[in-house]
């Protein structure tokens, strides 16, 4: 049960856009539209940010938004905001039944 | 509002039990997948353990399988979490979470705010 893949860190000033990938393979990210990204502030409990490749739930705002290409899937932020600031985690549904994390990414805004 | 809460966590030493509840409110419990993640100290999420709303239908991550047993009670609406044969390796802050219509959608839309378990001698 390898976790899937991320950059370590990624940083970017406000404003600007970030990208964070998330690589699996054709059992997990690339074989389902069931991936979804977190977002973690210290000392908090994750939250939902992104569901299903690019839907985003409800009160999430639209500057966070979900891609997926092949065997990766990227999540993008626009217009960065100091809140954002956090560590953000992809996760995806694998064929033998079990659910796997990405190692987590943590952003800097600058 | 949806509302999970955990409680349970606690020090045991290596080889020892514990049995984790979640208390949920705010939606129709029996009709969800609820979830079980961990957090190790300073490390990233890993998923641990999902179960069907019905409760028929159990996954657990190889880390767990065959030491963890997770069960409800939809009439409580409490989820479970039974532990044993800890080690130290186990040694975490577990989050319940509420899931999606099916495990499989990597969906944790509502978090509690975690139990710690520390296994140590």
């Amino acid at each position: 049960q390898s976790a899937l893949t991320q950059p370590a860190s990624v940083s970017g000033s406000p404003g600007q856009s970030i990208t964070i990938s998330c690589t699996g393979t054709s059992s997990d990210v690339g074989g389902y539209k069931y991936v979804s990204w977190y977002q973690q502030h210290p000392g908090k409990a994750p939250k939902l940010m992104i569901y299903e490749v690019s839907k985003g739930p409800s009160g999430v705002p639209d500057r966070f938004s979900g891609s997926k290409s092949g065997d990766t899937a990227s999540l993008t932020i626009s217009g960065l905001r100091a809140e954002d600031e956090a560590d953000y985690y992809c996760s995806s549904y694998m064929s033998s039944s079990i659910v796997v994390f990405g190692g987590g990414t943590k952003l800097t805004v600058l | 509002e949806v509302q999970v809460l955990e409680s349970g966590g606690g020090l045991v030493q290596p080889g020892g039990s514990l049995r984790l509840a979640c208390a949920a409110s705010g939606f129709t419990f029996y009709n969800y997948a609820m979830n079980w993640v961990r957090q190790a100290p300073g490390k990233g999420l890993e998923w641990v353990s999902s179960i069907s709303g019905s409760g028929g239908s159990t996954y657990y991550a190889d880390s767990v399988k065959g030491r963890f047993t997770v069960s409800r009670d939809n009439s409580k609406n409490t989820l479970f979490l039974q532990m044993n044969s800890l080690r130290a390796e186990d040694t975490a802050i577990y989050y319940c979470a509420k899931g999606g219509l099916w495990f499989g959608e990597s969906l944790f839309d509502s978090w509690g705010q975690g139990t710690l378990v520390t296994v140590s001698s």
